[in-house]
């Protein structure tokens, strides 16, 4: 079965400190990979994808993600934290249908 | 990216009453939209796919005559959850993908069902 992990539930941070969010899977095939943030009771908002090539991708909002196929791994990072990218994050999966798989989310906080 | 809007944002029924949540896909057709459950501090549970003139199709578990879907044009989906209880209260967000699997699926604003 597909299914994605995230590992902390939550993640504090610093401001102007670099920022990791965690995101491992278990898929059968190639996955295309997501990251989402949410802010409170909104939806979710679209940041970055992996469907192929370089594994370094880059996102909004100076978000990037690397894809680690060895490690089936895909942490969002950014380089430099800002008390606005305080939100729920998640990752998400999709193998060859259109259902995406969402993992059980990251709640970031960051600190002035 | 792609524009979904719902409506309504924010709705209270009271208990044994059908509530009706629409979702707008605004600058393009789509064949497939998706709705989604969120209980508080809690990921998206799929609930189901709703398919433009036919049926829609339900994730295990969700009662497709408590929760009507109806996807009568490209541009419209719409959630009924029927005879409404305390316990269908939570966030239910709807999306949809502007192209094939490997397209970016994009989210409504989500619609906050309190039923007392």
């Amino acid at each position: 079965a597909q299914s994605v992990a995230q590992p902390e539930d939550q993640v504090n941070v610093a401001e102007g400190n670099p920022l990791t969010v965690k995101c491992t899977y278990s898929v059968s095939g190639n996955p295309y990979l997501f990251w989402y943030v949410q802010y409170p009771n909104r939806g979710l908002q679209f940041l970055l994808k992996y469907i192929t090539g370089d594994n370094l991708v880059k996102g909004s909002y100076g978000f990037e993600a690397e894809f680690n196929k060895s490690q089936t791994s895909f942490h969002l990072k950014k380089p430099s934290a800002l008390v606005s990218d305080s939100a729920l994050y998640f990752c998400a999966v999709r193998v060859y249908t259109d259902k995406l798989i969402f993992g059980t989310g990251t709640r970031l906080q960051v600190f002035p | 990216g792609a524009v979904v809007s719902q409506h309504p944002s924010r709705v209270i029924c009271k208990s044994g009453t059908s509530v009706k949540i629409e979702c707008r896909s605004l600058d393009f057709q789509a064949t497939t939209m998706f709705w989604y459950r969120q209980f508080p501090k809690q990921s998206l549970m799929l609930m189901a796919t709703s398919n433009e003139g036919s049926k829609a199709t339900y994730e295990q578990g969700v009662e497709k005559d408590k929760f009507l879907i109806n996807h009568a044009s490209l541009t419209l989906s719409t959630l009924t959850v029927t005879s409404a209880h305390p316990e269908d209260s939570s966030f239910y967000i709807c999306s949809v993908i502007p192209g094939g699997i490997q397209e970016t699926q994009y989210f409504g604003p989500g619609t906050r069902l309190l039923v007392l």
